[in-house]
């Protein structure tokens, strides 16, 4: 298993336009997570998944952004109508269920919005 | 109001001092993360500490779970510059298990070779 694995690294976008990125996470994995992650900050919870299911959304997700995550597997996270304050680094993480497992994280999807 | 302070915010060292950094809540942990983060790359675990006055280490990395679970501490002996990073803490704000990491904003540490 080669870890969680985002698509693309890097992506520019001109304001209005829609974007998607794309996680893979570890195949064990039945639990995925995105965050948002801006400079001098933590990452911050966007949503999670476990399996196919969608089970806590964060404030932060406004209306603009969705999430996938189809047949259990890798997960996508859309926004639509992006706007300069959309710009972030967007992590996405994968683990087992249940309490003390850690979160592997893959290496995020840098966008800015211009 | 943060969840989980981190203190310093920012720290620069020289190669071979000791350092230490905290993690803060008002709240109880059942259980803490240590997670260090490169530029450009996502956070790496380091350890779990779940039981109150736990103490776990990792080489040159000393970890601590306070007695009342409401705070942890890494203290790193002898720092090299493989040290530098952002060193973040993590809790589940609800205790069930089953709740979303909730990440402090991180010490960015800075070693001097």
């Amino acid at each position: 298993d080669t870890g969680v694995s985002q698509d693309p690294r890097h992506k520019i976008t001109k304001r209005g336009q829609n974007v998607t990125f794309r996680c893979d996470p570890i195949s064990e994995h039945n639990r995925l997570y995105w965050y948002r992650q801006t400079l001098g900050q933590g990452p911050e919870f966007l949503t999670y998944f476990q399996n196919e299911a969608q089970l806590e959304k964060s404030r932060l997700l406004s209306d603009r952004f969705s999430a996938e995550r189809p047949k259990g597997s890798f997960s996508t996270l859309e926004i639509q109508r992006t706007e300069q304050g959309d710009s972030a680094m967007y992590l996405c993480a994968s683990s087992l269920t249940g309490e003390n497992y850690g979160y592997t994280f893959g290496s995020g999807t840098r966008l800015t919005v211009v | 109001t943060q969840l989980l302070e981190q203190s310093p915010q920012f720290l620069s060292i020289q190669e071979g001092e000791n350092l230490t950094v905290y993690c803060n809540s008002s709240s109880v942990f059942s259980s803490l993360q240590w997670y260090r983060q490169e530029p450009g790359e996502g956070p790496v675990l380091l350890v779990t500490v779940v039981t109150g006055g736990e103490v776990k280490k990792l080489k040159r990395l000393t970890f601590q779970f306070g007695d009342a679970r409401k705070d942890s501490s890494l203290h790193i002996t002898a720092a090299q510059p493989g040290d530098t990073g952002l060193y973040l803490c993590a809790g589940d704000p609800r205790n069930s298990g089953n709740t979303p990491l909730v990440f402090g904003k991180g010490t960015r540490l800075s070693v001097i070779a």
